[in-house]
């Protein structure tokens, strides 16, 4: 069974603090993806990044940036420099083939002045 | 910009009343996809359409009707509603259903409350 797993419910930072969202996924299968997603107040789901499983080099995106570890099934986001319009609740979401998106349960990230 | 949308942004109903959602998508995808968001909670699967045809169907209850009258378009047909409908209404599309690498775009949803 596919599986994520966001053990962090909610967290609330400093603006220009650096934070990072834990993300842990499940599966039995050696091919598959893993995508983050944002979702502002506004509703709508906000594609950040996609990542295979053979490639486990580190991403960077501007202040973005993700850590995928296979040994440790964990593909964790990190925001440098944290700014107020970073507040939403952020989706980790594995794909297998065959499969739909399973999604994790968010973490609500607010980012206070 | 969002090349998914939805309208309308926001919707009120009563348990009797017929309404319908609508989803436009401007990317050329060949898949699409209903989802629904209670509070708090990710978002949960309803349907897919792959080109323009219902693939899957997630147990949904029948007062919720979708149709894909071409690929860019989708809407869904609500009719006798019950107030724990009551949720954000996702729309997404995606190239196709079959390959792994396929990345699914989100519309803004529609808020939808019964009462």
């Amino acid at each position: 069974a596919q599986k994520v797993t966001q053990a962090q419910t909610e967290i609330s930072v400093v603006e220009k603090e650096d934070v990072t969202l834990d993300c842990v996924y499940e599966t039995r299968d050696t091919t598959y993806y893993l995508f983050w997603y944002k979702q502002p107040p506004s509703g709508e789901l906000v594609f950040l990044i996609r990542r295979n499983s053979f490639d486990e080099q580190n991403e960077i995106s501007g202040r973005y940036s993700w850590n995928f570890q296979k040994s440790t099934s964990s593909f964790n986001f990190t925001i440098t420099a944290s700014q107020v319009v970073d507040s939403a609740v952020y989706f980790c979401a594995l794909r297998n083939y065959g499969q739909n998106f399973v999604f994790g349960p968010g973490t609500r990230l607010s980012v206070l002045p | 910009d969002t090349e998914v949308t939805q309208t309308p942004k926001h919707l009120v109903m009563g348990m009797t009343n017929k309404k319908s959602l609508k989803c436009e998508q401007h990317m050329g995808h060949r898949a699409m996809y209903w989802y629904k968001q209670k509070a708090k909670k990710p978002p949960e699967l309803m349907f897919v359409y792959s080109y323009e045809k219902l693939s899957i169907n997630e147990s949904v209850p029948s007062r919720f009707s979708p149709e894909c009258p071409n690929s860019s378009l989708l809407n869904l047909h609500l009719h006798a509603l019950q107030p724990e409908d009551s949720a954000l209404y996702l729309c997404a599309s995606s190239q196709e259903t079959s390959a792994i690498t396929d990345t699914q775009y989100f519309g803004p949803g529609t808020r939808l409350t019964v009462l």
